[in-house]
């Protein structure tokens, strides 16, 4: 059990709210990630960070933003959301010293936009 | 630029079959780390393995076995005597340098579902 925990599970919501999902870890890890999973797309890398107020974009991050103010937490607005940010949203943490590192993910976010 | 590719999108297997998975990367690194996930029907990803590109030993764990070739750039995955909890979406991922491998990003293929029928 790597220590991570998504919230909320699900959610629903319309098109035009904001939204944020919140990611904990209780271990101190450095690296943390955001992904959202469609299908036949795999996973898609929105934001990472790595460090505290330290984040940089990955490849989907259009329409998205993140926070992280403690080593612990971090955060992934949808600042208007829209249908095609309809998707399950999975938290990352990479274990390990040194690079290329496995990474360990949530349980996971259900987001439906209406 | 680096990619993974799984060109299986679906397998169905009886229960007692041994199955293959194929995961195929693309990548100008001579350094690089190759993973497989399994995501079971509950939906969470867990971590199998993680293999770099020095090492092309095949590793086995239990009924599991994985299968690298750098002539051929591709990081097979193969379940022997597959079981009903075999049934999942599996993910190979790549980690290199040029991706970012200080920084642990990975980039994932977009999965096989593998479905093994009693």
């Amino acid at each position: 059990d790597a220590g991570i925990t998504q919230s909320p599970r699900h959610k629903v919501t319309e098109t035009g709210t904001p939204v944020t999902l919140r990611c904990h870890q209780t271990e101190n890890h450095r690296y943390m990630y955001w992904y959202r999973q469609d299908p036949g797309h795999g996973l898609r890398l929105i934001h990472y960070s790595y460090g505290v107020k330290d984040t940089d974009k990955g490849e989907v991050s259009d329409g998205y933003s993140v926070s992280r103010s403690k080593t612990e937490d971090f955060l992934l607005t949808l600042e208007s959301a829209t249908s095609s940010q309809t998707s399950v949203y999975f938290c990352a943490i990479a274990i390990g010293q040194g690079g290329n590192q496995p990474q360990h993910f949530g349980d996971g976010t259900r987001l439906s936009i209406l | 630029a680096q990619k993974v590719t799984q060109a299986q999108t679906e397998i169905s297997v009886v229960e007692k079959e041994d199955v293959t998975l194929d995961c195929v990367y693309e990548t100008r690194d001579t350094t690089y780390y190759l993973f497989w996930y399994k995501q079971p029907p509950s939906g969470e990803l867990v971590f199998l393995i993680r293999r770099n590109s020095f090492d092309e030993q095949n590793e086995i764990s239990g009924r599991y076995s994985w299968n690298f070739q750098k002539s051929t750039s591709s990081f097979n995955f193969t379940i022997t005597a597959s079981q009903v909890v075999d049934s999942a979406v599996y993910f190979c991922a790549l980690s290199d340098n040029l991706s970012g491998g200080a920084t642990n990003k990975l980039i994932f293929g977009t999965g096989t579902l593998l479905a093994v029928q009693p």
